[in-house]
Formats: C-alpha cells, sequence, structure tokens
C-alpha cells in the first residue's frame, strides 16, 4: 500500500463545468504524477510534480492545470470539462527509495464522466 | 524520445498454458523498463523491473522478463497460466531513474478453462 488516496472515485458532471481531482498521499514523497487512462491509449501523462509548487506539463496536458501547495496534496483540475476528457485518472507516486530506479506506485483511481 | 509498443491488444491462452507478452521499446538511452498489471477497476500494480542489472528479472505471480537489447524488447512470460491471471499488463520506459514513465497501450490477458 504506497498511501494513496484519490477522491472523488466517481464523478459525473456536465460540459462546461469545473472539476478537481484530489490526490492525497500520506508518506511526504516528492515525485507526485497525474495520468489518464482511455482505451487503446493505455496511461498517458497529463502533469507531474516535483516538490511544492514545483510543476511541469506532460504529454496531454492542454485542458489540464495542477497544483501543489502541500507535499502531501496534488490537485489536477479541469476548468471546463468537455467530454474528451471523459476517462479515468490516476495519481503516482515515486517513492523516496525508487526515485534512482523509477518505478511508480498508483492510486485506485478516479472515474470521470463528463456529460 | 522514448516509446513502447505492445504487440497484441488482447491475448488468449489455456490455463495452464506458457504466457507470452510482448513488449518492444525505443530509447536514446539505455533504458528502465517496467511491467504493471491492473485486475478490473483497480489501479497498476508493478510486476517486475528492469534497472540494467541482471538481463533476466523475475517478478511476482512467477512472471519473468528478459532484456534483450539487440531486439530491442522486453517481453513477459509465464510458464504456466492460472485464471487468476486474467488481466490488462502494460509495459512502460523511462530513461533514468528520475525521468518519467512512458506506458504502451496494453494488453488484455484472457485465460480460459
Amino acid at each position: 500500500d504506497a498511501g494513496i488516496t484519490q477522491s472523488p472515485r466517481h464523478k459525473v458532471t456536465e460540459t462546461g463545468t469545473p472539476v478537481t481531482l484530489r490526490c492525497h498521499q500520506t508518506e511526504n514523497h516528492r515525485y507526485m504524477y497525474w495520468y489518464r487512462q482511455d482505451p487503446g491509449h493505455g496511461l498517458r501523462l497529463i502533469h507531474y510534480s516535483y516538490g511544492v509548487k514545483d510543476t511541469d506539463k506532460g504529454e496531454v496536458s492542454d485542458g489540464y492545470s495542477v497544483s501543489r501547495s502541500k507535499t502531501e496534496d496534488f490537485l489536477l483540475t479541469l476548468e471546463s470539462a468537455t467530454s474528451s476528457q471523459t476517462s479515468v485518472y490516476f495519481c503516482a507516486i515515486r517513492p523516496g527509495l525508487a526515485e534512482s530506479t523509477g518505478e511508480l506506485f498508483f492510486g485506485e483511481g478516479s472515474r470521470l464522466t463528463v456529460l | 524520445a522514448q516509446s513502447v509498443t505492445q504487440l497484441g491488444s488482447h491475448v488468449s491462452v489455456s490455463e495452464g498454458a506458457l504466457v507470452l507478452l510482448r513488449c518492444n521499446y525505443s530509447s536514446s538511452v539505455p533504458p528502465y523498463l517496467f511491467w504493471y498489471v491492473q485486475y478490473p477497476n483497480q489501479g497498476l500494480q508493478l510486476l517486475l523491473k528492469y534497472t540494467s542489472a541482471a538481463t533476466l528479472v523475475k517478478g511476482i505471480n512467477g512472471f519473468e522478463a528478459e532484456f534483450k537489447k539487440s531486439e530491442t524488447s522486453f517481453h513477459l512470460t509465464k510458464p504456466s497460466a492460472h485464471m487468476s491471471d486474467a488481466a490488462e499488463y502494460f509495459c512502460a520506459v523511462s530513461e533514468s531513474g528520475y525521468s518519467t514513465l512512458t506506458f504502451g497501450k496494453g494488453t488484455m490477458l484472457l485465460v480460459s478453462p
């Protein structure tokens, strides 16, 4: 158990509304990531963070923003949700011991449906 | 840029048969390679990793993978499939221990009695 909690686990929203997904970790890991999973696309990196207030874009960052004001929380925001953002969103962390070997540990996912 | 290709979106085997899931990678530097498994409605779980040590890597649940630089491959195998192995499997590559992971599109393993 990597101590990752994602909330909400399920959300249905309407096009044009803002949505925020939260990733909470309990072990003060430096690196945190947001991926989205879609059939036929695998997992694609949206944004990641390497410390408080330090974030960077991934390959599919358009339409998403992130914030990390505390070590334990990494928030993903869809400013104006679109149907193309219907997906399962996974948060991941890179434990301190894994910083040199690269593996990530994942949360249980947040399923977002945009109508 | 790094990339991963998983051959076959679905692989079907009978219980007790050999499991072979294929992964080829592209990387400009010696890669770090990973296999993850995802059971329905769950997150991804690390099966095994290659980080430039032994080329044959053993993981959990009886799985293993062999790094072949000449073939740029990191195929996942298990000698005898079990019904509980039915899941989706993802190969991933990183260019260092500090780089982001790039995932393949996944292979769904179906196991029949």
